[in-house]
């Protein structure tokens, strides 16, 4: 099973709105990532969990929250967002992060109002 | 700065042609070169990739070549399909930490 889950496949949410994006693994891998997907870019690194711990934060607003309950499941909660955070939120996963192979879940269409 | 440019933005070929994107970088400690293809609304695929200690390294029919000492490499779809339409993403990693992407070509295949 190489498969990267995600929900919700689709949010709108509104600026004074709190929401949660979910991740989850059941491959046994110890590195999950977040990124951000604007159309037609690539891919932007957003937090890195390494072992369940938080090792790489590439200056994300605090808007964004990680979250790493444990080694499958990883969430990013939402609070007042903006409308240019509309994106595609992205879920990856590797073996731990030292290694290379990243599989990347559906990802979550978000649109802010 | 983008760490790896990449090249075409869009490309069309026929259907059999052999589509060629191609990928450059500057830092001589990326030592991963995968190539993701990603369909719309979905999430980046691992298509293939290579270490710097080889020079081709083919799957199916995708096939990266790898110049080290140009610090280049590209993807050639072989009997390109119109199945392969997508966007695909040339990165680069020291380590597995941190990807670093190529900016997307588009790819159409006509049929």
């Amino acid at each position: 099973d190489t498969e990267v889950t995600q929900t919700p496949k689709h949010l709108v949410m509104g600026m004074t709105n709190k929401k949660s994006l979910k991740c989850e693994q059941h491959m046994g891998h110890r590195a999950m990532y977040w990124y951000k997907q604007k159309a037609k870019k690539p891919p932007e690194l957003m937090f890195v969990y390494s072992y369940e711990k938080l090792s790489i934060n590439e200056s994300v607003p605090s808007r964004f929250s990680p979250e790493c309950p444990n080694s499958s499941l990883l969430n990013l909660h939402l609070h007042a967002l903006q409308p240019e955070d509309s994106a595609l939120y992205l879920c990856a996963s590797s073996q731990d992060s030292s290694r290379d192979t990243q599989y990347f879940g559906p990802g979550t269409r978000l649109t802010v109002l | 700065q983008q760490q790896v440019k990449q090249s075409p933005q869009s490309l069309i070929v026929q259907k059999g042609g052999i589509p060629i994107i191609n990928c450059a970088y500057e830092n001589t400690a990326f030592d991963y070169f995968p190539w993701y293809q990603q369909f719309p609304g979905k999430g980046p695929a691992l298509l293939i990739a290579i270490r710097p200690d080889v020079s081709e390294k083919k799957e199916g029919r995708f096939t990266i070549s790898f110049n080290k000492s140009a610090k280049q490499f590209s993807l050639h779809i072989m009997d390109s399909q119109p199945g392969d339409s997508a966007t695909y993403f040339c990165a680069a990693s020291i380590n597995g930490n941190q990807f670093y992407f190529g900016t997307g070509t588009s790819l159409t295949v006509i049929p």
